[in-house]
């Protein structure tokens, strides 16, 4: 079973930041938040990932609270092709055999 | 770099063939894996690869069988194909090495939609 919860769906107007929230409450203190992202049945595609502090990079920040039990993925200003399924996953780092995909958040941008 | 190619795109079976699903990387990536992903669902682990000559089970191994001889090739074979292996498979591949955070990132090939009648 996934580690997380994460809504099953969201809408964001184009050009506005898109906010998606993960709860993962039994995080442990080892495990890292990764987040992914799968366009139209294509291969899932790799985001951002963070153990503790906040992180950015050219596609989207990460936002984890203090008591990291959970987190939010922030895409500045979306864009139709962000349109996707989201995935917030926690693992131990380089422990792939861990990546536990849920059923991820389904984002919608609308024009 | 060609990332992670995955041949073929798409198979239709009939119950009880078999046939191999292809995985190549060429990003020389110790870790290579295989998901499934049924309708609306997310990715399962099937097998996976630490490196040439060592392969282990993942969630749902069943019915499936790996072997990896080189570092490049991770080949999925389906041994007596059910309806029930009907489902889009993921090829993926990410180096393990401890050196630096940064590389520990997974990537995936664009998938094979298997349909088995």
């Amino acid at each position: 079973d996934a580690k997380t919860t994460q809504p099953p769906s969201m809408d964001c107007a184009e050009g506005r930041a898109a906010n998606l929230p993960c709860n993962h409450s039994t995080i442990s203190g080892n495990e890292y938040v990764y987040w992914y992202r799968q366009i139209h049945s294509q291969g899932p595609q790799y985001i951002i990932h963070g153990l503790k502090n906040n992180e950015t990079n050219e596609m989207a920040s990460l936002i984890i609270t203090e008591d990291r039990k959970s987190s939010t993925l922030i895409l500045p200003h979306a864009t139709l092709r962000d349109t996707a399924v989201y995935y917030c996953i926690v693992r131990v780092a380089f422990n792939n055999n861990d990546m536990r995909f849920g059923a991820g958040t389904r984002l919608t941008v609308k024009p | 770099n060609a990332g992670v190619t995955q041949t073929p795109k798409f198979q239709v079976l009939k119950t009880g063939q078999s046939m191999t699903l292809q995985c190549a990387q060429d990003m020389n990536h110790e870790y290579m894996s295989w998901y499934r992903q049924d309708p609306g669902m997310g990715l399962r682990l099937i097998h996976y690869s630490v490196g040439a000559g060592i392969t282990d089970q993942g969630e749902v191994p069943n019915g499936y069988n790996v072997s990896r001889s080189t570092t490049e090739d991770f080949p999925l074979r389906l041994l007596s194909a059910a309806p029930s292996q009907t489902s889009v498979y993921f090829c993926a591949s990410s180096s393990v090495g401890p050196f630096s955070i940064q590389v520990d990132t997974q990537y995936f090939g664009p998938g094979t939609r298997l349909t088995v009648l």
